[in-house]
């Protein structure tokens, strides 16, 4: 079974600097996406980013981009220039390739953006 | 982006008493729906996946009988805690794949409080 890792469950970043969310995963098949989510107070999951692994480009969305180590089983967020509005709690999640969207997701790790 | 919505966002609701909640795809069509409970702080936890047209698939653990799903149409899926116990008291959440995309949107969940 897929499984999904964040061993930090909070960390804290002062605003503008940049801050790195770990996750590992563990899976036996080749072609998969991971993603990282957002989900602030409001609770509505939003999705922050996402990688292909079959890609071996990181994938980048303006100040977020990934570490994504295949080899390694590593996923992990930086955050750059980090804003006020970071503040949330961030999940890692695995899909298989089929596209199914079932996702399986980490613990979360609560990021908070200090002023 | 696309759109799903979720209905109600909270509810309270007596023990013994049964519960629906609603996840529709506003201007897409989903095939398949995903259910996910979260406990407070925690991850979201994949209940079962919402076919139309056909019986949902639960994950291993979860009490088909006491969450019913239902998808009856192509922008639908209903989620009904039946003889609701405090213990089922938590946050639940939809997603919706958009066919041929790259993402699964989630509805912006409901606070079921069972007293």
């Amino acid at each position: 079974a897929q499984t999904v890792t964040q061993s930090q469950p909070e960390m804290s970043v002062q605003e503008a600097e940049t801050v790195t969310l770990s996750c590992t995963y563990d899976t036996s098949e080749n072609n998969y996406y991971l993603f990282w989510y957002k989900q602030p107070p409001s609770r509505q999951m939003i999705l922050v980013i996402r990688q292909e692994a079959y890609k071996q480009q990181n994938a980048t969305e303006n100040r977020f981009s990934v570490n994504f180590q295949k080899a390694a089983k590593s996923f992990s967020l930086k955050i750059s220039d980090s804003q006020l509005g970071d503040t949330a709690m961030y999940f890692c999640a695995w899909d298989s390739m089929d596209s199914s969207y079932k996702l399986i997701f980490g613990s979360g790790t609560r990021l908070l953006v200090r002023p | 982006g696309a759109v799903v919505s979720q209905h109600p966002s909270r509810v309270i609701c007596k023990s013994g008493t049964s519960v629906k909640i609603e996840c529709r795809s506003l201007d897409f069509q989903a095939t398949t729906m995903f259910w996910y409970r979260q406990f407070p702080k925690q991850s979201l936890m994949l209940m079962a996946t919402s076919n139309e047209g056909s019986k949902a698939t639960y994950e291993q653990g979860v009490e088909k009988d006491k969450f019913l799903i239902n998808h009856a149409s192509l922008t639908l899926s209903t989620l009904t805690v039946t003889s609701a116990h405090p213990e089922d008291s938590s946050f639940y959440i939809c997603s919706a794949p958009k066919g041929g995309g790259t993402e699964a949107f989630f509805g912006q969940g409901t606070r079921l409080t069972v007293v």
